[in-house]
């Protein structure tokens, strides 16, 4: 998966729970995106990020938090989880290129 | 408002056959137009993309095809085979690496 790894692989939540799912990549790219894939949903962008310092939100936004501090890491931040946000979640880096590469991916359920 | 259409939402082709996923897109300032392979259990992966100054590439049995004025593109694969069964996406994106996907396609290729 081209230097970006994600944990965990597996998460169980109860509603109301928080928790944060860690993307981490060696490929120093500048960006970094965070995307939820439900089926026939295509894969959906939560926050990306074009540097450390910078973030902004994709089209499904509520719900989630970002931070980059680091140019490696970009942590998802669900603040109170619910059903709706059962999802496999994928982070993703880029290059100047456009060419982006995703991470394993990390399956939520909320119970 | 989905940016990206998909269709079909499954095919089924022979071996040797051919296969042919299309996409749809209404945002003009789209300028980076990929396609994705997944497998069961793994994040997509880059197969072959294309910008809207030329209207076809060809990678090995892999073919996008581009048409600017309908705002669509497609993908060919040529000579199909069992191993070319995954999910497929098309996606769109324009500045910042922020990605657009289509709904998916899932091919089956039969022996």
């Amino acid at each position: 998966n081209a230097g970006v790894t994600q944990t965990p692989k597996f998460q169980v939540l109860k509603t109301g729970q928080s928790m944060t799912l860690q993307c981490a990549q060696d490929m120093n790219h500048e960006y970094m995106s965070w995307y939820r894939q439900d089926p026939g949903m295509g894969l959906r962008l939560i926050h990306y990020s074009v540097g450390a310092g910078i973030t902004d939100q994709g089209e499904v936004p509520n719900g989630y938090n970002v931070s980059r501090s680091t140019t490696e890491d970009f942590p998802l931040r669900l603040l109170s989880a619910a059903p709706s946000q059962t999802s496999v979640y994928f982070c993703a880096i880029g290059d100047s290129t456009d060419t982006q590469y995703f991470g394993p991916g990390t399956r939520l359920t909320v119970l | 408002q989905q940016q990206v259409k998909q269709s079909p939402q499954s095919l089924i082709v022979q071996k040797g056959g051919i296969s042919i996923i299309n996409c749809a897109y209404e945002n003009t300032a789209f300028d980076y137009f990929p396609w994705y392979q997944q497998f069961p259990g793994k994040g997509p992966a880059l197969l072959i993309a294309i910008r809207p100054d030329v209207s076809e590439k060809k990678e090995g049995r892999f073919t996008i095809s581009f048409n600017k004025s309908a705002k669509q593109f497609s993908l060919h694969i040529m000579d199909s085979q069992p191993g070319d069964s995954a999910t497929y996406f098309c996606a769109a994106s324009m500045r910042f690496n922020k990605f657009y996907f289509g709904s998916g396609t899932k091919l089956n290729v039969k022996p």
